[in-house]
């Protein structure tokens, strides 16, 4: 598509619900990345991924949150028996990555509430 | 690890005159360095960004300069418009690392009437 697609937009879930969080990249991007930000914060990186391969998953908080990418465009992030805390602004990106260059693209995001 | 600060974390500045926000970053390895801005309640956007073989780079009232020897790069904005308004991330990055950025802390930029 013309740019990142997340859906969706706005999400209110019960406490200890799980959800899941879909990002359309935009194609041919090689590079997808998952963030939260708080509101006032920057970006804080949850994980990323080279094609369908997980590259780096270190900033996912615990293990109720995981990322999947299937078949290299699609990917989703679940939260698994949410809290109160979880409740943010998540961001995908996007990039050619690799040699293609490092600007990323942003989605407008899905913006979690945990009640 | 690469860690990027930025300064100031808010800026306010006179409508006209011209706004520098500064980053540093700590890995020499890094070699691509974006900016995105941020308008309330929406996306961070790419405005600019420079690579590690070009010193200065302009587009229209934004420039973009990089001290490698130093390892700090700054945003500068000329004649301030109160669309300016937003805050600014830098960010640093390397190809080696897969372009994968690691951000500075923002800037909020306000703009004056």
């Amino acid at each position: 598509g013309a740019g990142v697609s997340q859906s969706p937009r706005y999400k209110v879930t019960k406490r200890g619900q799980d959800v899941a969080l879909r990002c359309d990249p935009i194609s041919g991007h090689v590079s997808l990345y998952w963030y939260r930000q708080a509101l006032g914060q920057g970006p804080e990186f949850l994980t990323y991924f080279n094609y369908e391969a997980q590259q780096d998953k270190s900033g996912l908080p615990n293990d109720r949150f995981s990322a999947e990418r299937p078949e290299g465009s699609i990917s989703t992030l679940t939260i698994q028996r949410t809290e109160q805390r979880d409740s943010a602004m998540y961001r995908c990106a996007s990039s050619l990555g690799g040699t293609g260059g490092g600007g990323y693209t942003f989605g407008s995001g899905t913006r979690l509430t945990v009640v | 690890g690469e860690n990027v600060e930025q300064h100031p974390s808010t800026l306010s500045v006179q409508e006209g005159d011209s706004a520098v926000i500064k980053c540093t970053y700590s890995d020499s390895a890094s070699n691509y360095f974006p900016w995105y801005k941020q308008e309330l309640g929406k996306r961070p956007q790419l405005i600019i960004d420079i690579r590690s073989n070009v010193g200065e780079k302009k587009d229209q009232r934004i420039a973009v300069t990089l001290n490698k020897t130093a390892k700090h790069f700054s945003l500068h904005i000329t004649e301030t418009q109160p669309e300016d308004s937003a805050v600014y991330f830098c960010a640093a990055s390397m190809r080696d690392s897969n372009y994968q950025l690691i951000w500075g802390a923002g800037t909020k930029l306000i703009i004056k009437p």
